[in-house]
């Protein structure tokens, strides 16, 4: 069965430089959430989206944005990196309707340098 | 006071012993997750609850509503169950998804 896809999976970057993540739902889920997992800490939630329009926004910098697109994946893009940047980056995606039972990525790991 | 509480942080035990991971939450919620993380890996969803019990080969986990709390169990354990363990909670508020601190579980062969 089809899983929620990332990609990269692994990205390294300098400084400044920007960096964008993508995630593919799994088909037919409407709701596609950001955390963000810096090392040894729990996932800190970034942004969700649900039916393309922005549902909630939690702790992103306001140098990263976000959006979905008409065939539900959606995008991060990171600017003006930072060294605490550096972190995995998970997208998780759940259909509101039904069960609701929610699926994640295997992240997308940034290295900041 | 974090909505979202487990315990215990950590816990190691012996190939074969029973473990008892607990969850409790302070918010009105929806559904109830557990997750598994191996090291410097992904999450995988375990389970997802609103009531009741879920049995899924070693693993079982329940849920009391009323009392606002969940466990996780898992059987005849393993080496290959060392990761860490996290609760996550859907608010019914606004459909925000909160997550524990997580359980870091380490079974010695």
């Amino acid at each position: 069965a089809a899983g929620v896809i990332q990609s990269p999976r692994h990205l390294i970057k300098e400084k400044r430089e920007t960096a964008t993540l993508k995630c593919y739902p799994i088909p037919r889920h409407d709701t596609v959430y950001w955390y963000q997992q810096g090392p040894g800490q729990d996932p800190q939630f970034l942004i969700s989206f649900y039916e393309k329009m922005q549902s909630d926004k939690g702790s992103i910098p306001d140098r990263f944005s976000a959006q979905q697109f008409s065939d539900y994946h959606s995008e991060l893009n990171m600017s003006s990196l930072e060294l605490g940047d550096s972190a995995l980056y998970f997208c998780a995606s759940r259909r509101r309707a039904g069960t609701g039972e929610l699926f994640f990525g295997e992240g997308s790991r940034l290295t900041v340098l | 006071k974090n909505e979202v509480e487990q315990s215990p942080q950590n816990l190691t035990a012996q190939e074969g012993e029973f473990i008892t991971i607990n969850c409790s939450y302070s918010v009105g919620i929806s559904a109830l997750h557990w997750l598994q993380q191996h090291p410097g890996g992904g999450i995988v969803s375990l389970f997802m609850l609103s009531s009741g019990k879920k049995k899924h080969g070693r693993l079982i986990a329940t849920i009391n509503i009323q009392e606002k709390h969940s466990s996780l169990h898992i059987t005849a354990s393993h080496p290959r169950d060392s990761a860490v363990y996290i609760c996550a909670v859907t608010l019914n508020r606004d459909d925000k998804i909160i997550f524990g601190k997580g359980t870091r579980l380490h079974i010695l062969p």
